[in-house]
């Protein structure tokens, strides 16, 4: 069965340094976004890409984040100067043409220290 | 952000019995409701989902129930297996389906 796969699946970074999570979406998708769940917190929406661009963000996706696909098969998440409170599981997802559900990847734990 | 929101942070049921999981919502523009399964260490799985022109949708052990005038819908299980235990979470999106809005989760436990 098709799956969402994201790499790696934990990160340990020091703060003010720049990560990147990557993500091998389903392959005939078309919509990708990143959510991230803060321990013990809510599953939040973070951004959401379609036909190579941004389609909705949230409050929570600033300046310092940013999303690329940059080949056809994976979609990164870059965060470029770590804070403390960036330390979550971010999980990437994809959906087909919009109109069905979206498939979890199994997550990465970002630990920011 | 409270506009799905999970009022039982938990709940235990015999195997063999039904269960049931609430989730409650305040914005009357969603139209889509999905119910996700999670365990430890491992991302959300899609489980069951409804549009908001129906009134129940059924798969299996699982059926998603949705009381639009009340905002409210739940999963019932039936009937539970100990495999069922883990973190349930609703989700609901408007219209294009690029943001979900997740409730907090309800832990359930299966008891053998």
């Amino acid at each position: 069965e098709p799956e969402v796969t994201q790499t790696p699946s934990h990160q340990v970074t020091q703060m003010g340094q720049e990560v990147i999570l990557r993500c091998v979406p389903i392959s005939n998708h078309l919509y990708f976004y990143w959510y991230r769940q803060i321990l013990g917190q809510k599953v939040e929406f973070l951004v959401s890409f379609y036909n190579n661009e941004i389609s909705e963000k949230s409050e929570i996706f600033d300046d310092q984040f940013s999303v690329e696909r940059p080949d056809g098969s994976n979609f990164t998440l870059k965060i470029r100067s770590t804070k403390l409170e960036d330390s979550a599981m971010y999980f990437c997802a994809s959906s087909d043409d919009g109109n069905t559900e979206a498939f979890f990847g199994q997550g990465t734990r970002l630990t920011v220290v | 952000d409270q506009q799905v929101k999970q009022n039982s942070p938990s709940l235990s049921v015999q195997e063999g019995r039904i269960s049931i999981l609430n989730c409650d919502y305040t914005n009357s523009m969603f139209d889509y409701f999905l119910w996700y399964k999670k365990y430890p260490a491992e991302g959300p799985t899609f489980l069951i989902s409804i549009s908001s022109i129906k009134d129940k949708n059924e798969d299996g052990r699982f059926t998603v129930f949705l009381n639009k005038s009340a905002k409210h819908l739940s999963l019932h299980i039936v009937p539970s297996q100990p495999g069922d235990s883990a973190v349930y979470f609703c989700a609901a999106s408007i219209n294009n389906f690029n943001k979900f809005y997740f409730g907090s989760g309800t832990k359930l436990n299966v008891k053998p």
